[in-house]
């Protein structure tokens, strides 16, 4: 069954301190990796597409990487505006939903 | 680009009663996406178009769940008999079918809960 998980489910930081999110998955197919930021109410904010291992996105303080089972989002100097819950979610091969992970809650405290 | 923008935001309903929420995704955007999020859980998949063709369901979506999407651009999902469990945030999300590579491009959902 495909599935995909996100570690720690909860991760608190102070401003500035440096830290990784995990997705790791098991899917039949990979086709494509997706970041997203959810704030409070509100529904999911794309970040970054990946799409094959080895791959890395970066946009301000976050930067993206992916090997073949799982992808770090890395948050470098975090300011409390990155508070948030980030989902990763796979493209698989033979349907065109998209699988999400449970997220990971991120507290950036000042 | 106007967004996906979705109606209501918030529902409140008693058991048993029908709901429909409306969802308008990217005007140029063919592909579309419900989906439904419980607290601390990431979305779930329930079903998708493409223009107004309903490709895939979810094998999870009970028969008191429909939706339609009748020209192509807006859709419907409409729940029969409300249960307390239907209790969630319900995502329409979009993308565009020519890019295979199209992100999901969501709304800020539809809040249901069922008293």
């Amino acid at each position: 069954e495909d599935q995909v998980t996100q570690s720690p489910e909860a991760l608190r930081l102070q401003e500035g301190e440096s830290s990784s999110l995990n997705c790791s998955y098991t899917v039949s197919g990979l086709r494509g990796l997706f970041w997203y930021r959810q704030d409070p109410g509100k529904g999911p904010e794309f970040l970054f597409t990946l799409y094959s291992a080895g791959e890395e996105k970066e946009k301000e303080r976050l930067k993206a990487t992916l090997t073949k089972k799982e992808s770090f989002l890395h948050i470098t100097a975090p300011k409390p505006e990155d508070s948030a819950t980030y989902l990763c979610a796979v493209r698989i091969n033979y349907g065109q939903n998209f699988v999400f992970g449970p997220g990971t809650r991120l507290s950036v405290l000042p | 680009d106007t967004g996906v923008s979705q109606n209501p935001r918030h529902k409140i309903t008693k058991r048993g009663q029908n709901v429909t929420f409306r969802c308008d995704p990217i005007s140029e955007h063919n592909r579309l996406y419900w989906y439904r999020q419980t607290l601390g859980q990431g979305p779930e998949f329930l079903t998708y178009f493409q223009n107004e063709a309903q490709l895939e369901k979810s094998r999870l979506l009970s028969d008191r769940f429909s939706a339609e999407r009748p020209k192509g651009s807006f859709s419907t999902l409409e729940i029969q008999r409300t249960e307390q469990g239907d209790s969630a945030m319900y995502l329409c999300a979009s993308s565009l079918v020519s890019d295979s590579n199209s992100p999901l491009h969501f709304g800020n959902g539809t809040r249901l809960t069922v008293t």
